[in-house]
């Protein structure tokens, strides 16, 4: 059971470029949504969280988005750098069980 | 070091040996976690502990086996390697006080 869906799987733009990452989950005790990055050979990181009571979280480059009424956020890279070549995960955490449950990654390619 | 350390980080084995994957951190951090990346499925948690002889099981615990006799470890052991536990092995922690893991750089396990 899949409890948060990540789409794309990759995605490919040009420098300048702004991609769009896109969850959904299905739990609605989730009261914790943040995003992961990961470079080739390291551990996840964390880029970015919000948390429901909030529609948007900007932090430099890195915005996301929440709906909660649909159950979905999105993360959008403005101004992507290839530096910003990486795969990036979603995830959501019901805070009172401590596990943080991840979607399935979006390897993203920013071309110079 | 301060952090969380993971070893090996390199380790080939053949189907049905026994293989015990260490985890160390060094923040006394209540929660420890256990991850596999497989392509595809993303981040799948395994086992996860909350403190000192309390474990859970994850999404997927299914041949695996795990203890934590004192905070700063958590050994995951695979009793009887089979092919399918291929994958690269993630530890991580976190404080009761906010949701951020911090992972290891991963253990990279091949069964043959």
């Amino acid at each position: 059971q899949q409890q948060v869906k990540q789409s794309p799987q990759s995605l490919i733009v040009q420098k300048g470029g702004i991609p769009i990452i896109n969850c959904a989950y299905e739990n609605t005790a989730f009261d914790y949504f943040p995003w992961y990055q990961q470079f080739p050979g390291k551990g996840p990181a964390l880029l970015i969280a919000i948390r429901p009571d909030v529609s948007e979280k900007k932090e430099g480059r890195f915005t996301i988005s929440f709906n909660k009424s649909a159950k979905q956020f999105s993360l959008h890279i403005m101004d992507s750098q290839p530096g910003d070549s990486a795969t990036y995960f979603c995830a959501a955490l019901r805070g009172n069980t401590g596990k943080l449950i991840f979607g399935q990654g979006t390897t993203l390619q920013v071309k110079p | 070091d301060a952090g969380i350390t993971q070893s090996p980080r390199y380790k080939i084995t053949e189907t049905g040996r026994q293989v015990t994957l260490m985890c160390h951190q060094t923040w006394s951090h209540s929660y420890m976690f256990w991850y596999r990346q497989d392509l595809g499925h993303g981040l799948r948690l395994i086992y996860y502990s909350a403190a000192a002889d309390i474990t859970d099981k994850g999404e997927v615990p299914d041949g695996y086996v795990v203890s934590r006799s004192k905070t700063e470890n958590f050994p995951l052991t695979l009793e009887s390697a089979t092919r399918s536990q291929t994958s690269v092995y993630f530890c991580a922690s976190r404080t009761d006080y906010t949701g951020e893991l911090f992972f290891g750089e991963g253990s990279r396990l091949t069964v043959l």
